[in-house]
C-alpha cells in the first residue's frame, strides 16, 4: 500500500491564481481530512469527508473548496490564492471503525503564495 | 468548544534525561479521544497513541509512557532516557465522539542534545 499520497510536494502561486492540491489513499478509508499547518502552530482542520459525496467544513474553510467523488480521492481547491494561504497542507485518512480513530497522514504540500 | 493546550513551546534535554511533555484539553463531551503525534524534522506526522475518555489507565510502550488524568484534563507524555532520534515536534490532539473533527495543540518542539 502507498498509504496517503499528496501532489505536488511544493508549489509557488501568485496572488489570485488557483490550484488544486491532490490527495489519494489506497486503504479504503471512508474518512478523509485536509489540514493546514502554519509555522509554529498546530494543524487546523479545513474540510473533512465521511465518505464519497459527503463533505463538511472544519475550523478554517474560507478560501477553499473540496469534493469527494470517489473513496480514494479528496482534492482541495484554492480559488484566488492569497498570501494568508501560505502554509503546509496535510491530507489524512482514517478507518471507519470506532476502535481505530488514528489518522494516517500524507507527506504534505508546501505552498507559498506571493 | 474543544481546545488543546501545549504550554511548552520548546524543550531541550541532554541525551538520557527523562522529559515530560504536557497536554491540557477542554471539552464538554463525555466521550472523546486523545492522541499524540510525532513530527520529526522530515515533516511527516507519525501516530503514537490514542486514548478514549473512558480509559484512564496509563500506558507504557518502551521508553514512552502516557499519563491520562480526567480530573485535571491532562494527557501528558513522558520519554524516558531520551535519545537524539526523539528530537521532533510533538502534537497532542483531541477528537469528539464521532471522530469527524480533530483539534490539535500548537506542539512542543523537543531537542535532545547528544
Amino acid at each position: 500500500n502507498a498509504g496517503v499520497t499528496q501532489t505536488p510536494k511544493f508549489r509557488i502561486l501568485k496572488i489570485g491564481q488557483s490550484m488544486t492540491l491532490q490527495c489519494a489513499q489506497d486503504m479504503n478509508h471512508n474518512y478523509m481530512y485536509w489540514y493546514r499547518q502554519d509555522p509554529g502552530m498546530g494543524l487546523k482542520l479545513i474540510y473533512y469527508s465521511v465518505g464519497a459525496g459527503i463533505t463538511d467544513k472544519g475550523e478554517v474553510p474560507n478560501g477553499y473548496n473540496v469534493s469527494r467523488s470517489t473513496t480514494e480521492d479528496f482534492p482541495l481547491r484554492l480559488e484566488l490564492a492569497a498570501p494568508s494561504q501560505t502554509s503546509v497542507y496535510f491530507c489524512a485518512s482514517r478507518p471507519t471503525r470506532a476502535s481505530s480513530y488514528e489518522q494516517y497522514f500524507g507527506p504534505g504540500t508546501r505552498l507559498t503564495v506571493t | 468548544a474543544q481546545k488543546v493546550t501545549q504550554a511548552q513551546t520548546e524543550i531541550s534535554v541532554v541525551e538520557k534525561e527523562d522529559v515530560t511533555l504536557d497536554c491540557v484539553y477542554e471539552t464538554r463531551d463525555t466521550t472523546y479521544y486523545l492522541f499524540w503525534y510525532k513530527q520529526p524534522p522530515s515533516g511527516e506526522l507519525v501516530f503514537l497513541i490514542r486514548r478514549n475518555s473512558f480509559d484512564e489507565q496509563n500506558e507504557i510502550s518502551g521508553r514512552y509512557s502516557w499519563n491520562f488524568q480526567k480530573s485535571t484534563s491532562s494527557f501528558n507524555f513522558t520519554i524516558t532516557a531520551s535519545q537524539v532520534v526523539d528530537s521532533a515536534v510533538y502534537f497532542c490532539a483531541l477528537s469528539e465522539a464521532t471522530g469527524n473533527q480533530f483539534y490539535f495543540g500548537t506542539g512542543t518542539s523537543l531537542t535532545v542534545i547528544p
